[in-house]
């Protein structure tokens, strides 16, 4: 009965590599966020979909790519991995814009 | 002046003891006022949440908020060793291009020892 589910958990990948993470959620939601919380726990907003439409584009490189196959995914492309990507990414849902935010249990990103 | 500050801590109490968690910020457009928490490689999980000054009561815990001083608080009656995570204060605003935005403060890492 997983809401938010993201997969990998962990990503361990060399500098210079293409990666991404998936993120799915079965809870019906019409809104989906990826967030990046970095080594000091701070949490910041990346991308945020809703209906598989861009609505929110923080200053993210545009290294980062957001794909939204339909309303119940959200991936998260990434090339040319630099050593600063390493973080643990979230991804998150909620109904629709301004309604509550549900988290996934987060990918951790290790760039070496 | 960053748009929401909270002390990182960490913050370290006795099971029992009553924790205030505190946050402020600077943007008038938030408002609405939640806690997050987080418990270690887990993702956030809404705690508590409200849009109107005053207090906001859910069993041990007790959401504050002081619009006028742009001030949020969250207090935990009766700690325990379960409480122990990190409390992330969050807001958001009521309308824009960017509704559903979250603002997060850096999280306050709290420790509560049997």
């Amino acid at each position: 009965d997983t809401a938010v589910s993201q997969t990998p958990k962990y990503l361990v990948t060399q500098m210079g590599n293409d990666k991404s993470i998936k993120c799915e959620q079965n809870l019906g939601h019409d809104t989906m966020y990826w967030y990046k919380q970095d080594s000091k726990k701070f949490l910041k907003i990346m991308f945020s979909y809703n209906n598989k439409e861009l609505i929110i584009n923080e200053t993210v490189p545009n290294r980062f790519s957001p794909k939204s196959p339909d309303k119940a995914h959200l991936n998260l492309h990434i090339n040319s991995l630099e050593l600063g990507d390493s973080a643990v990414y979230f991804c998150a849902s909620s109904v629709e814009r301004g309604d509550t935010q549900y988290f996934g249990p987060g990918t951790r990103l290790t760039v070496l | 002046q960053k748009e929401v500050e909270q002390d990182p801590g960490p913050l370290s109490v006795p099971e029992g003891a009553i924790v205030s968690l505190n946050c402020t910020y600077s943007n008038s457009a938030f408002q609405y006022f939640m806690w997050y928490r987080q418990y270690s490689r887990k993702g956030p999980e809404l705690l508590m949440y409200t849009y109107s000054s005053g207090n906001k009561e859910d069993g041990r815990f007790t959401a504050q908020v002081d619009k006028s001083s742009k001030y949020i608080s969250l207090f935990i009656r009766d700690s325990q060793p379960s409480d122990s995570a990190t409390y992330l204060c969050a807001f958001r605003r009521n309308r824009g291009s960017t509704l559903g935005r979250l603002y997060f403060g850096r999280g306050t890492q709290l420790t509560v020892w049997p």
